[in-house]
């Protein structure tokens, strides 16, 4: 069964700086996609960003991008200038490209932004 | 922007009382999903519908029961509330992107969840 781990329950940055938020992942499967959820406190969760594991190259979306490291199964995310809207949970997710019926959500890291 | 609702956002309820919570999307997306998350911790599946007429059980076992009569609404029922279901439930679905013999899932979209509160 697959399993993914986000080690770092919470964490800080300061305005403006940078953090990396950890994830690892375990599965048998070749095919599969990975995804950073964003859930600020209280409000509806959106994603954040996309992996395709097929694809070597790193996704990123503006201040967003992640270190997809296939072999060593590590997905981190990082968030640069980071701005007080950042604030939220975070969870790292795992979804099989052969089975359609659920994704596997870590149990989230809560990202602080210190002003 | 997706558009997926659910309702009531808040709900504060006796025990023994039937409710329903509501999820509504206007996507189109063949598949639905019911998470319940605890404060802080991470989502569970307990529910999810391939579409109309489909429903399966998911991870994490639920009194709670489910329909799917029409695609782009997907009822949850808790028939007895008990205070064990205090808890925020979060709706969600997605779209299949078909791509050969494989069936690629795209992302999910959630709704912004209901806090359900059993007294």
């Amino acid at each position: 069964a697959q399993t993914v781990t986000q080690s770092q329950p919470e964490m800080s940055v300061q305005e403006a700086e940078t953090v990396t938020l950890s994830c690892t992942y375990d599965t048998s499967e070749s095919d599969y996609y990975l995804f950073w959820y964003k859930q600020p406190p209280s409000r509806q969760m959106i994603l954040v960003i996309r992996q395709e594991a097929y694809k070597q190259q790193n996704a990123t979306e503006n201040r967003f991008s992640v270190n997809f490291q296939k072999a060593a199964k590590s997905f981190s995310l990082k968030i640069s200038d980071s701005q007080l809207g950042d604030a939220a949970m975070y969870f790292c997710a795992y979804r099989s490209a052969y089975r359609d019926d659920k994704i596997i959500f870590g149990k989230g890291t809560r990202l602080h932004i210190l002003p | 922007e997706a558009d997926i609702y659910q309702t009531p956002r808040y709900l504060v309820i006796g025990t023994g009382k039937k409710i329903t919570l509501e999820c509504s999307q206007t996507m189109g997306h063949d598949k639905m999903y019911w998470y319940q998350q605890d404060p802080g911790m991470e989502l569970h599946l307990i529910h999810y519908s391939y579409g109309v007429n489909s429903t399966e059980k998911g991870d994490l076992s639920s009194e709670s029961t489910v329909s799917r009569i029409r695609t782009e609404h997907f009822p949850l029922t808790l028939e007895s509330a008990r205070p064990s279901h205090t808890s925020q439930y979060l709706c969600a679905s997605s779209e299949d992107t078909a791509l050969g013999v494989l069936s690629l899932q795209e992302t999910q979209y959630f709704g912004p969840g209901t806090r359900l509160l059993v007294l």
